[in-house]
């Protein structure tokens, strides 16, 4: 599985976009990006996927670069329900499925 | 309303019990997950099953044990074994295996008396 590198910590104004950055340097052609995040003493929730092509969907937009090196998450408005840990993963062609959580990035928003 | 849910939300175990936590789906999915974090860190892999009657373990599984009897269900056992089973207890499942969606449940936190 690649290895993903995020920054440890990051705060954003209420309102304001996040933008969380991933590197994944060693990713190969056929492995995705996935993002989850996980709130204090919840489950962790999947946020937005993909491969090549940049994806939006209700909660985030997902950025890849061209070589697929690295990728942005942007959460668009900051809300301080969206403060938690951001996990950014590439689970690898494994048939395990297993999903390996590095130590991610913590968003704190602030009013 | 379909997702997934984990009993009880807290769990406490006495020295030498095994204590078994339930994991129920109703998504129709084939892949299911156990997960353990402990306070600040990641997820770590414990049992992981792709279809009923089968699982395969992870990579702490040394002092669990699991069962796969129906498709919906996925229960964990930590056994006396299971020297520090202090931890966040996290269930997911998947449509299926490699480079799937994962869906988790709320989690159980399981505590020594």
């Amino acid at each position: 599985d690649a290895k993903t590198t995020q920054p440890t910590s990051m705060d954003c104004a209420e309102g304001r976009a996040a933008n969380l950055p991933c590197n994944h340097s060693t990713i190969s052609g056929n492995e995705y990006v996935y993002w989850y995040r996980q709130i204090h003493s919840q489950g962790p929730q999947y946020i937005i996927h993909g491969l090549k092509n940049n994806e939006t969907n209700e909660m985030a937009s997902l950025i890849i670069t061209e070589d697929r090196k690295s990728s942005t998450l942007i959460l668009p408005h900051a809300t301080l329900r969206d403060t938690a840990v951001y996990y950014c993963i590439v689970p690898g062609s494994s048939n395990t499925g297993k999903l390996i959580f590095g130590q991610g990035t913590t968003l704190q928003v602030k009013p | 309303d379909g997702g997934i849910t984990q009993s009880p939300k807290y769990l406490f175990r006495k020295e030498g019990q095994n204590v078994t936590l339930s994991c129920e789906q109703n998504l129709n999915h084939d892949a299911m997950y156990w997960y353990r974090q402990d306070p600040g860190q990641g997820l770590r892999l414990i049992y992981y099953s792709q279809i009923v009657n089968d699982f395969q373990k992870g990579d702490i599984a040394e002092g669990y044990s699991v069962s796969r009897e129906k498709k919906e269900s996925f229960p964990l056992t930590v056994t006396s074994a299971q020297k520090n089973p202090t931890a966040f207890y996290l269930c997911a499942s998947s449509v299926s295996g490699a480079q799937e969606t994962q869906y988790f449940g709320p989690g159980t936190r399981l505590l020594v008396l």
